[in-house]
């Protein structure tokens, strides 16, 4: 029963470059979120959706670009990384409902030097 | 705006006593619902108890029960009974938006609870 998972774990960019992050879940979850988490910032909202196909904007979007090309998969692209995108990145999922509880991958950690 | 607040930045308990966690939202949604997460130095979030806002009970689920004060728009979180294995960052989170459409879920930054043996 694998949940939600993110690859890669561990990455290193040089400013400029870009990547994407891959996030899968396996519990036919309509809803997708991306966060980051910087320390002592809690968790912040980057992106999120609803449904394949739609995406919105969340807390701090700039910088970023996702894409929800099908129900199980959400994908978080940096075009050109910055060194404040070194953060751990956070891919969850939930179903659609009052009482459901968000499920979470692992993280990938990101250095941008 | 912040949507979750947490103000305590950290806390220290005594093991075996309880702790309050303190969490204030603002929404003007009718519909939402508050969830706290742990997170131990693995990283891992891990789901602990969630509150609904026509919930007429305060949730409870083991040594977790949740505080909640819709007036005041607080959903504290109070753990009994404290363990070592306690120690840990705590994450209190809502969700906002249609049941039917997108529902954001954002975060609070947070509370580093340390139990002292």
């Amino acid at each position: 029963n694998a949940g939600v998972t993110q690859t890669p774990k561990f990455q290193v960019l040089k400013t400029g470059q870009s990547m994407t992050l891959q996030c899968a879940q396996d519990m036919n979850h309509n809803s997708m979120y991306w966060y980051r988490q910087d320390p002592g910032m809690g968790l912040r909202l980057i992106y999120y959706s609803a449904s394949e196909g739609t995406t919105d904007k969340g807390e701090v979007p700039n910088g970023y670009n996702v894409s929800r090309l099908n129900k199980r998969e959400f994908s978080l692209r940096l075009e050109s990384a910055a060194p404040s995108q070194t953060s751990v990145y956070f891919c969850a999922s939930r179903r659609q409902g009052p009482g459901t509880e968000a499920f979470f991958g692992q993280g990938t950690r990101l250095t941008v030097v | 705006a912040q949507k979750i607040t947490q103000t305590q930045p950290g806390m220290f308990v005594q093991e075996k006593e309880a702790v309050t966690l303190d969490c204030t939202y603002d929404t003007s949604d009718p519909s939402y619902g508050l969830f706290w997460y742990k997170q131990p130095s693995s990283g891992e979030m891990i789901f602990l108890i969630y509150q609904g806002s026509y919930d007429q009970q305060n949730a409870t689920e083991g040594r977790y029960s949740l505080n909640f004060q819709k007036a005041r728009k607080s959903a504290n979180l109070v753990i009994s009974a404290s363990q070592l294995g306690d120690s840990a960052m705590y994450f209190c989170a809502m969700r906002e938006g249609n049941f039917g459409g997108a529902q954001k879920l954002v975060f609070g930054q947070g509370t580093r609870l340390t139990i002292n043996p």
